[in-house]
């Protein structure tokens, strides 16, 4: 299968400031990487689609002003949550996959974020 | 957009006993049909998946099968053991790199030695 790399596996942060997080695909290019949100006991909900080069999709709901998706390179993806608030604490988990017709995702370890 | 139920919820078995989830899609152009399993804090890893071509795959003791007329497609995972429980989760999509997956909301499959 394919690498994808995800850091920092944790974070606590204070109210109110910033935390990036990195999406990496360690042996392959993936001109598209995914981001998810987790919360306990619950489903992966997408948060939106990040394309190289381009600006990100959302989906419905998901804030981009505050969910900061920056798609640099082929093998490297950042979100960045700003002004982080309790509520966001949640497990974000990126995922990528080879591109072309190879649907097969594969997702990074994903960031514990606690907001206090 | 793709909408996708699974069930159960939860489910307990004894080890050596088999295990049946099941999900149900919305979206006719889905075609793409792969199952997760989730350790807890771990990330999902991939251990089955099937396209709308064919209608059922297997690997060892798990099996996938696919009935795209009822849109439902269910895992069987035979002779569970202990290191099987996790949470498992069905997804669907319109296949290709590019479509998003849609998650199922997932099983919590306890199996007991």
């Amino acid at each position: 299968g394919a690498v994808v790399s995800q850091h920092p596996s944790r974070v606590i942060c204070k109210s109110g400031t910033s935390v990036k997080i990195e999406c990496r695909s360690l042996d392959f290019q993936a001109t598209t990487m995914f981001w998810y949100r987790q919360f306990p006991k619950q489903s992966l909900m997408l948060m939106a689609t990040s394309n190289e080069g381009s600006k990100a999709t959302y989906e419905q709901g998901v804030e981009k002003d505050k969910f900061l998706i920056n798609h640099a390179s082929l093998t490297l993806s950042t979100l960045t949550v700003t002004s982080a608030h309790p509520e966001d604490s949640s497990f974000y988990i990126c995922s990528a996959s080879r591109g072309g017709q190879n649907e097969k995702l594969f997702f990074g370890s994903g960031t514990q974020l606690s907001v206090l | 957009g793709e909408n996708v139920e699974q069930h159960p919820s939860t489910l307990s078995v004894q080890e050596g006993d088999s295990a049946v989830i099941k999900c149900t899609y919305s979206d006719s152009a889905s075609n793409y049909f792969p199952w997760y399993k989730q350790e807890l804090g771990k990330r999902p890893q991939l251990i089955i998946d099937i396209r709308s071509n064919v209608g059922e795959k297997k690997d060892q003791r798990i099996a996938v099968t696919l009935n795209k007329t009822a849109k439902h497609f269910s895992l069987h995972i035979t002779e569970t053991q202990p290191e099987d429980s996790a949470v498992y989760f069905c997804a669907a999509s319109r296949g290709g790199s590019n479509y998003k997956l849609t998650f199922g909301k997932g099983t919590l499959l306890t199996v007991n030695p």
